[in-house]
């Protein structure tokens, strides 16, 4: 059969390798990052976030960059694993609005063994 | 152990007919939210509520409705004006993560139209 429907960008990468996701946020007002993991059939699940006064922000394996002057955001993972393949989302939030997320399309990544 | 829970895991509905779904969490948080994601897409918001006996249409609330009667539970129903109601239902709560509040999310409900 045929199959209907938006596609996500994909990005595949090497077990072991950097991967770098990017997210082009919509509102130059939002002043407050997230990036979710969502594994397949799952909900997201919260990975880490960034205030618009930075921009960079390190976790475990895991960094978050931030450019004001062009609204972009990047998650890179370090030494890519199997586990870490799922769909990553952006969100951005403004303060007023109730602090609703705004969200991304999501990026799927598939690691190769 | 603390988080939320989102009941069936599947759910099936019959042509004209009302379904709910249920959404609980026992972490104390005020803000509540669902979510529809079809598929390869993302999330797209239903309704929220900020606190018990309050909620607010989000970007797609035409179809479904919401009660907020306690803090720890927001049950979604998909009434029969929901004419494309196949998709995967999220719950979230928002509480303390990072800097600030954010969302938690639930499992997930995926409902399928008989």
């Amino acid at each position: 059969g045929e199959s209907v429907g938006l596609h996500l960008p994909t990005l595949s990468v090497q077990e072991g390798d950097n991967s770098i996701i990017n997210c082009a946020y919509s509102n130059s007002a939002s002043d407050y990052f997230i990036w979710y993991k969502q594994e397949s059939g799952k909900g997201p699940q919260f990975i880490i976030d960034i205030r618009s006064n930075m921009d960079k922000r390190q976790g475990q394996r895991v960094t978050v960059l931030l450019n004001k002057t062009v609204k972009h955001l990047s998650l890179q993972i370090a030494a890519t694993q199997p586990g870490d393949s799922a769909v990553y989302f952006c969100a951005e939030t403004t303060p007023g609005n109730n602090r609703k997320l705004i969200w991304g399309l999501g990026t799927s990544l598939a690691v190769n063994p | 152990d603390g988080g939320i829970t989102q009941s069936p895991k599947y759910l099936f509905r019959k042509e004209g007919q009302n379904v709910t779904l249920s959404c609980e969490q026992n972490l104390n948080h005020d803000a509540m939210y669902w979510y529809r994601q079809d598929p390869g897409q993302g999330l797209r918001l239903i309704y929220y509520s900020q606190i018990v006996n309050d909620f607010q249409k989000g970007d797609i609330a035409e179809g479904y409705s919401v009660s907020r009667e306690k803090k720890e539970s927001f049950p979604l129903t998909v009434t029969s004006a929901q004419k494309n109601p196949t998709a995967f239902y999220l719950c979230a709560s928002r509480g303390l993560a990072g800097f600030q509040e954010t969302q938690y999310f639930g499992p997930g409900t995926r409902l399928l139209v008989l």
